[in-house]
């Protein structure tokens, strides 16, 4: 499976941008890149996902690469319920299994 | 409405106890999965059903956990013989439909069961 690389850990204050970047030099063509995220005490949830357009959806945008090898997720406007740890995943759209495989990820740390 | 829901929260077990965990997935959702999510790590696969057969139990780390779907709905990871190394969060997720429909499908976590083996 191709993998992703990460930050382990970012900063930003309320109320401003936060780009969150991920590495994923190896993605094939039918690699889509998702994001998730987990608040503490909670089990992940759905951020937004793509393929080659940048995409935006109320929670937040995902810009991706031209050559695919790297994305980064966008907060326009960071508040302290962003905090979380955000995972970047890749999900082959040829892959018979439904699994999601997580990395690390980033830990959003938002100060006020 | 609601989503899915996992009991209980928080489980304290003793060493070489059975444990039964418990998930609630969205009602009439087609897959379910269990993941396993160790302190400080992201969560790691361990099993997938789809509808009531279990299709991919691949990342069950040892012959002592076990999980069923029986009617197709309410799941149970059940793990015999508890040892220091399974604890972790237990997470439990579905999704709406099953293999064969679209890959990019939204998995939706429950809070997950926070197991303590002593």
């Amino acid at each position: 499976d191709a993998k992703t690389t990460q930050p382990n850990s970012m900063e930003s204050n309320e109320e401003e941008p936060v780009h969150l970047p991920c590495n994923h030099s190896t993605i094939s063509g039918t690699d889509y890149i998702h994001w998730y995220r987990q608040l503490p005490s909670q089990g992940p949830e759905y951020v937004i996902h793509g393929l080659t357009s940048n995409v935006n959806n109320r929670m937040a945008s995902l810009a991706i690469a031209e050559d695919r090898k790297s994305s980064t997720l966008i907060l326009h406007r960071a508040t302290l319920r962003d905090a979380a740890v955000y995972y970047c995943i890749l999900r082959d759209e040829l892959d018979s299994s439904y699994k999601l495989i997580f990395g690390s990820g980033t830990r959003l740390l938002v100060r006020p | 409405g609601a989503g899915v829901s996992q009991s209980p929260r928080y489980k304290v077990a003793k060493r070489g106890q059975d444990v039964a965990l418990r998930c609630d997935p969205i009602s009439g959702h087609v897959s379910l999965f269990w993941y396993q999510q160790a302190l400080g790590q992201g969560p790691e696969f361990l099993t997938y059903f789809q509808n009531e057969a279990q299709l991919d139990k691949s990342g069950l780390p040892s012959d002592r956990f076990f999980a069923e779907r029986p009617e197709g709905s309410v799941s149970t990871l059940k793990i015999q013989r508890t040892q220091q190394e399974d604890s972790a969060v237990y997470l439990c997720a579905s999704s709406l439909k099953g293999l064969g429909r679209t890959r990019q499908e939204t998995q939706y976590f429950g809070p997950g069961t926070r197991l303590l083996v002593l």
